[in-house]
C-alpha cells in the first residue's frame, strides 16, 4: 500500500497568508524526504527537502517540519503567491526510489 | 542547458497498438528513471536504468511493458498491445550519480488510450 499520504486533497489560501499542508508516512525507517510542487501539463519541481536526523529545514519563504515520532510531514508557504497555485507532493526515498503521496491542490485567491 | 527532455508530450493510441516514450536525460546525467502518474494520484515507480543496464524493474508490470537505455541515444519505454488503462501521464527523471536524492523531472509524456 501507500507509504506516504497526504491529510487533505485541497487547500484554499488567501493571496498573502500562510499556507500549511500536511503530509502522513508509514515507513519509519526512511531518512529522506522531499516536498514537490507540480504546476499543470508540467513534471514534479523540486522544492525542499529534510533528511530524518533533523526537525526543521528553512528554505526561501518555505519550511519543511518532520515529527518522527507520529511521522507526519509539513510544509510552510510563507505570504502564498497566485505563482504557488499548483498540487503539492511529499515523498520518500528509499535507495533510489521515490514513493510520493496522492498531493494536495492549492489555490491561492486573490 | 536543457533539462530532461521527454516527448511525445502527448501520445493518443487505440488499444492493441504500441507506445514508444523516448526521455533524454540531463547532460551528464546517466541515470534515468521512470515514474507513471495515474489521474489524481502521486507518482509511482517504474524502473531504473544506467546505460545499457537495467538495474531495477520491480515497478514495471511483467508484460507489454520495456524499458531501455542505450550507449547512444534516449531512454525509451515501451508499451505493447496498450489497454485503457495504460493511459496516464509518464515522467522520466535523472540523476548524475547512482542513487541520487537529486533526481531532475522531465515534462512528461501523456498518453491516452482510445
Amino acid at each position: 500500500g501507500e507509504s506516504v499520504g497526504l491529510h487533505l486533497p485541497t487547500l484554499s489560501v488567501q493571496e498573502g497568508d500562510n499556507s500549511i499542508i500536511n503530509c502522513a508516512y508509514s515507513n519509519s525507517a526512511s531518512d529522506y524526504f522531499i516536498w514537490y510542487k507540480q504546476e499543470s501539463g508540467k513534471g514534479p519541481q523540486f522544492i525542499i527537502d529534510i533528511r530524518s536526523n533533523m526537525d526543521k529545514r528553512q528554505g526561501q519563504r518555505v519550511t519543511v517540519l518532520l515529527n518522527k515520532t507520529v511521522k507526519h510531514l509539513s510544509l510552510q508557504i510563507a505570504a502564498t503567491q497566485p505563482g504557488d497555485s499548483a498540487v503539492y507532493f511529499c515523498a520518500e526515498l528509499n535507495d533510489y526510489k521515490l514513493s510520493f503521496g496522492a498531493g494536495t491542490t492549492v489555490t491561492v485567491r486573490a | 542547458n536543457a533539462g530532461v527532455m521527454q516527448n511525445p508530450r502527448h501520445l493518443v493510441r487505440r488499444r492493441g497498438q504500441e507506445a514508444r516514450l523516448r526521455c533524454s536525460p540531463m547532460k551528464g546525467h546517466s541515470h534515468v528513471y521512470w515514474y507513471r502518474q495515474l489521474p489524481e494520484e502521486g507518482l509511482k515507480f517504474m524502473v531504473y536504468l544506467q546505460k545499457e543496464n537495467i538495474i531495477d524493474e520491480s515497478g514495471m508490470p511483467k508484460e507489454r511493458f520495456s524499458a531501455e537505455f542505450p550507449k547512444e541515444g534516449p531512454s525509451i519505454l515501451r508499451i505493447q498491445q496498450v489497454v485503457r488503462g495504460d493511459s496516464a501521464a509518464y515522467f522520466c527523471a535523472s540523476s548524475q550519480d547512482e542513487g541520487s536524492y537529486e533526481q531532475y523531472f522531465g515534462p512528461g509524456t501523456r498518453l491516452t488510450v482510445t
